[in-house]
């Protein structure tokens, strides 16, 4: 089946440490993006990537970095400059790059603090 | 930037009764309106969009209306059963090509059987 899998599901950070949580999809889609969500708040885009080998800041960029090196792939690190980390991160993909179209998203990553 | 604004944040309904829930969106040029419903530990899935051509658009038991000269957006959902107890966002995305997508904070629907 096509989908979007994002790894681990749950994932615990040191103070100090990155940590680089896993994004893949074989939907063959263009446009990978990265979000956070927070509880009672509504999903903030982090980065996203129209196409391979190039990535734009979304609205909360600060404290996160991604790479496109492959098509399928767009991992996430999230540094120790980020100083409130702990969130369920989603990806998402969709298929074109003009046009809206829908996103599709993984089940997310529930990222603590230790 | 673009402001999505959601209510209620969150909404009981008797099932077999209909819930609405109701977005405001500020950016006029926005055109692509979906709706994704969370259930826990999960991520969203989108259930129906509209585009803003249109000022309607149904599937069953969902529907979507749309009013452009008041930038708002409606997700109707009729005969409500207990599998429809989730969390509903709505989105609103700007102009043309792979513009991103403004979220609202959400809605916490139950259904009370």
């Amino acid at each position: 089946d096509g989908g979007i899998t994002q790894s681990p599901k749950y994932l615990f950070r040191k103070e100090g440490q990155n940590v680089t949580l896993s994004c893949e999809q074989n939907l063959n889609h263009d446009a990978m993006y990265w979000y956070r969500q927070d509880p009672g708040q509504g999903l903030r885009l982090i980065y996203y990537s129209q196409i391979v080998n190039d990535f734009q800041k979304g609205d909360i960029a600060e404290g996160y970095s991604v790479s496109r090196e492959k098509k399928e792939s767009f991992p996430l690190t999230v540094t120790s400059a980020q100083k409130n980390p702990t969130a369920f991160y989603l990806c998402a993909s969709n298929p074109q790059v003009a046009g809206n179209q829908p996103q599709h998203f993984g089940d997310g990553t529930r990222l603590s603090i230790l | 930037g673009e402001n999505v604004e959601q209510h209620p944040s969150t909404l009981s309904v008797q099932e077999g009764d209909s819930a609405v829930i109701k977005c405001t969106y500020s950016d006029s040029a926005s055109n692509y309106f979906p709706w994704y419903k969370q259930e826990l530990g999960k991520g969203p899935q989108l259930i129906i969009d509209i585009r803003s051509n249109v000022g309607e658009k149904k599937d069953q038991r969902i529907a979507v209306t749309l009013n452009k000269t008041a930038k708002h957006f409606s997700l109707h959902i009729t005969e409500t059963q207990p599998e429809d107890s989730a969390v509903y966002f709505c989105a609103a995305s700007g102009q043309g090509g792979n513009e991103k997508l403004t979220f609202g904070t959400g809605t916490r629907l139950t259904i009370i059987p």
